[in-house]
């Protein structure tokens, strides 16, 4: 079965430090590949996403996530975070015809001011 | 307000009750997902629509629950006879094709 892998459950850090999100999924196709954020009180939006070309891809607020296929892997990184990136973050992936979202189980970004 | 709209945002119901829940898309998607989210978990996919027809179900949609789309607009997913392990938050959330999925606020469910 499909499914995909969040590494960090609750990562703390200072403001300026630098984040690096680990994402991983199990299919063996082509996939689409997604990073939604959930800020305290407010729905899921989209951060980032990747559909095909550049595997190097930037979303809002100065995140970027980067493809590898060979390691099945789209971590999520911010040069440096600022208090208001608190939030909870979810790794998704469309694998192949499929309509449906395989979502991990999250990371909660706590950033100290 | 365009995004994805849910009603009601939140809902307390007794075991044994049915609740029905309501979700307004973007208007211009034709595709409309049904998500449920736990504590401590991602969303879990529930079943989804290509403007009325309902393409696919998961293995987590019992036969207590049934969703429709009547018209290819707006969308109703229905929990029959609930039990304390129907309370998670319903997600909803709509996009065109194999594209990026809008989500709405979601329904808080809590069975007493």
């Amino acid at each position: 079965a499909q499914s995909v892998s969040q590494h960090n459950h609750h990562v703390i850090l200072s403001e300026a430090a630098s984040l690096e999100l680990g994402c991983n999924y199990s299919y063996g196709g082509t996939v689409n590949l997604f990073w939604y954020v959930q800020y305290p009180g407010q729905h899921l939006q989209l951060l980032l996403k990747y559909f095909s070309g550049d595997p190097l891809v930037k979303g809002i607020k100065g995140f970027e996530a980067e493809f590898i296929k060979s390691k099945f892997s789209f971590n999520l990184r911010k040069p440096s975070v600022q208090w208001s990136d608190t939030a909870e973050y979810f790794c998704a992936v469309n694998a192949g015809s499929q309509g449906n979202l395989i979502f991990g189980k999250g990371t909660k970004l706590s950033v100290k001011p | 307000d365009t995004g994805v709209s849910q009603d009601p945002r939140h809902k307390i119901t007794k075991r044994g009750q049915n609740v029905t829940f309501r979700c307004d898309p973007i208007s211009e998607h034709n595709r409309l997902y049904w998500y449920r989210q736990t504590l401590g978990q991602g969303p879990e996919f529930l079943t989804y629509f290509q403007n009325e027809a309902q393409l696919e179900k998961s293995r987590l949609l019992s036969d207590r629950f049934s969703a429709e789309r009547p018209k290819g607009s707006f969308s109703t997913l229905e929990i029959q006879r609930t039990e304390q392990g129907d309370s998670a938050m319903y997600l909803c959330a709509s996009g065109r094709e194999i594209e990026t999925q809008y989500f709405g606020p979601g329904t808080r469910l809590l069975v007493l």
